[in-house]
């Protein structure tokens, strides 16, 4: 089975801080995602990676950095947390399908609030 | 931009009914659409997928239905059970969509006994 692992199921920061949000998975699978949830708003990309030390910015990358040094691995970087950034975070692996297509595996998920 | 759409924010069924959801789309380009499940406090699971080549797809209780034309796609459960109860997501890819998937915003199903 195909694992993603997160590393805190819940985080509570302060304004200001720098957090550091981690996922790893263990199929080598070249894509990997960051989205977060939000509710009445689904899921949102925030960024991707196809490759080791590349990255996509997605649909809202603002106020987050990631980092993709090791291909098992994709960083998540909230650089001053602020209280719009309470969320929960969900990370995600990929393969193309054999039926044609992104298949994505997700997490557990990061509840984040921001205080 | 909401690309794919999921315009019932809840649904509720009786045990034992259909259950269908439904979801829009406004791209064309799009030519793989899943479905994915999500219970609280955690991730969402890939639950059905089917390619635009394709009109239907079924999997047991699950089966999604597309219409291309009318940019429309459908998941019907039968029967529903209690433990279908969670938040549906419909998704969409496309060639040039940089390997990531479009969400729509979700359907919460509630199954009753």
């Amino acid at each position: 089975d195909v694992k993603v692992t997160q590393s805190s199921r819940y985080l509570v920061k302060r304004t200001g801080e720098k957090v550091f949000l981690e996922c790893v998975q263990d199929m080598d699978h070249e894509n990997m995602f960051w989205y977060r949830q939000d509710p009445g708003l689904g899921l949102r990309l925030i960024y991707f990676s196809y490759d080791v030390k590349m990255k996509e910015k997605g649909d809202i990358p603002e106020g987050y950095s990631v980092s993709r040094e090791k291909k098992e691995r994709f960083s998540l970087i909230l650089e001053s947390a602020s209280t719009n950034q309470t969320s929960m975070y969900l990370c995600a692996s990929s393969f193309f399908g054999a039926g044609g297509g992104e298949k994505l595996f997700f997490g557990s998920g990061t509840q984040l609030s921001v205080l | 931009d909401q690309q794919v759409k999921q315009n019932s924010p809840s649904l509720s069924v009786q045990e034992g009914r259909i259950s269908i959801l439904n979801c829009d789309y406004t791209n064309s380009m799009f030519d793989y659409f899943l479905w994915y499940k999500k219970y609280p406090a955690e991730g969402p699971t890939f639950l059905i997928s089917i390619s635009s080549i394709k009109d239907k797809n079924e999997d047991g209780r699950f089966t999604v239905f597309l219409n291309k034309s009318a940019k429309h796609l459908s998941l019907h459960i039968v029967p529903s059970q209690p433990g279908d109860s969670a938040v549906y997501f419909c998704a969409a890819s496309h060639p040039n969509s940089g390997y990531a998937l479009n969400f729509g915003k979700g359907t919460s199903l509630l199954v009753t006994p």
